[in-house]
C-alpha cells in the first residue's frame, strides 16, 4: 500500500482563510520534498526539507519537518485563488533512494 | 530548452495493444522516473532508473518494461495494455537522488 500518507484529501476554503496539509510517512526519511500541481498541469517543485525540526517559509508558504522525521506540514495563510491545486509530499525511499509521492491534498479557494 | 519532453500528449489503445511511451531531457540529469496518476491515489512511482543502464522497479511495476539506453532517454512500454493502466503518466528527472524532480507535461492514456 501507500506508505507516505496525507491528509486531508480534500479541502475547500474561503478565500483569506488558513489551510494546513499534513504528510505522514511509515518510516524515517532522510528528507521530505513537497510539490504543487495546478488543474490539469504537472508537479512543481516547491522546497525540500531536510533537518529534523526543520521550518522553511516561503511567503504565505510555511513548512515543517517533524522531530522524528517521519511526518510534514505545509501550511498557507491566507490562502488566494492562485493557491488552487494539489500538494504532494515525496521522500526517498528504498536503498536506490527512489522518490515516493504521497497521496496530495486537493485545496480548492472560493473567492 | 525543452526540460523533460514526453510524447505523446494523449493517446487511446484498445486492450491488448502494445505502446511505448517516450520521455527525453536536456537536463544533463543522471536518475528519471516513471509515475502514474489516478484520482485519489496521487502520484504512483512505476520504474526508476539511476544512471544510464539501469532500471529499479517502483511501487506499481506489473505491467510495464522500461529502457535506459542512454542518459537522455527513458521510455516505458506497455506489452498488453488493459483498462486497469488508463491513467495519466509523468516522467521525471532529478540531477541525482534525493534532489528537486523536474516534470514532463504527462501523457494521458486511455484503454478501451
Amino acid at each position: 500500500g501507500q506508505q507516505v500518507m496525507q491528509i486531508p484529501q480534500y479541502q475547500h476554503v474561503q478565500e483569506g482563510e488558513d489551510f494546513t496539509t499534513y504528510c505522514n510517512s511509515s518510516t524515517t526519511l532522510s528528507n521530505i520534498q513537497w510539490y504543487k500541481q495546478r488543474p490539469g498541469g504537472h508537479p512543481v517543485f516547491l522546497i525540500q526539507l531536510v533537518k529534523s525540526g526543520e521550518v522553511k517559509k516561503q511567503k504565505r508558504l510555511t513548512f515543517q519537518f517533524g522531530e522524528a522525521k517521519k511526518n510534514s506540514s505545509l501550511h498557507i495563510t491566507a490562502t488566494q485563488t492562485t493557491d488552487v491545486g494539489t500538494y504532494f509530499c515525496a521522500g526517498p525511499r528504498g536503498a536506490t533512494n527512489k522518490l515516493i509521492f504521497g497521496t496530495g491534498t486537493l485545496l480548492a479557494v472560493q473567492p | 530548452n525543452a526540460g523533460v519532453t514526453q510524447t505523446p500528449k494523449f493517446q487511446v489503445l484498445k486492450t491488448g495493444q502494445s505502446m511505448t511511451l517516450q520521455c527525453a531531457q536536456d537536463m544533463n540529469h543522471n536518475s528519471m522516473y516513471w509515475y502514474r496518476q489516478d484520482p485519489g491515489m496521487g502520484l504512483r512511482l512505476i520504474y526508476y532508473s539511476a544512471s544510464e543502464g539501469t532500471t529499479d522497479k517502483g511501487e506499481v511495476p506489473n505491467g510495464y518494461n522500461v529502457s535506459r539506453l542512454n542518459k537522455r532517454e527513458f521510455s516505458l512500454r506497455l506489452e498488453s495494455a488493459a483498462p486497469s493502466q488508463t491513467s495519466v503518466y509523468f516522467c521525471a528527472t532529478s540531477s541525482r537522488e534525493n534532489t528537486e524532480a523536474f516534470f514532463g507535461q504527462g501523457t494521458r492514456l486511455t484503454v478501451v
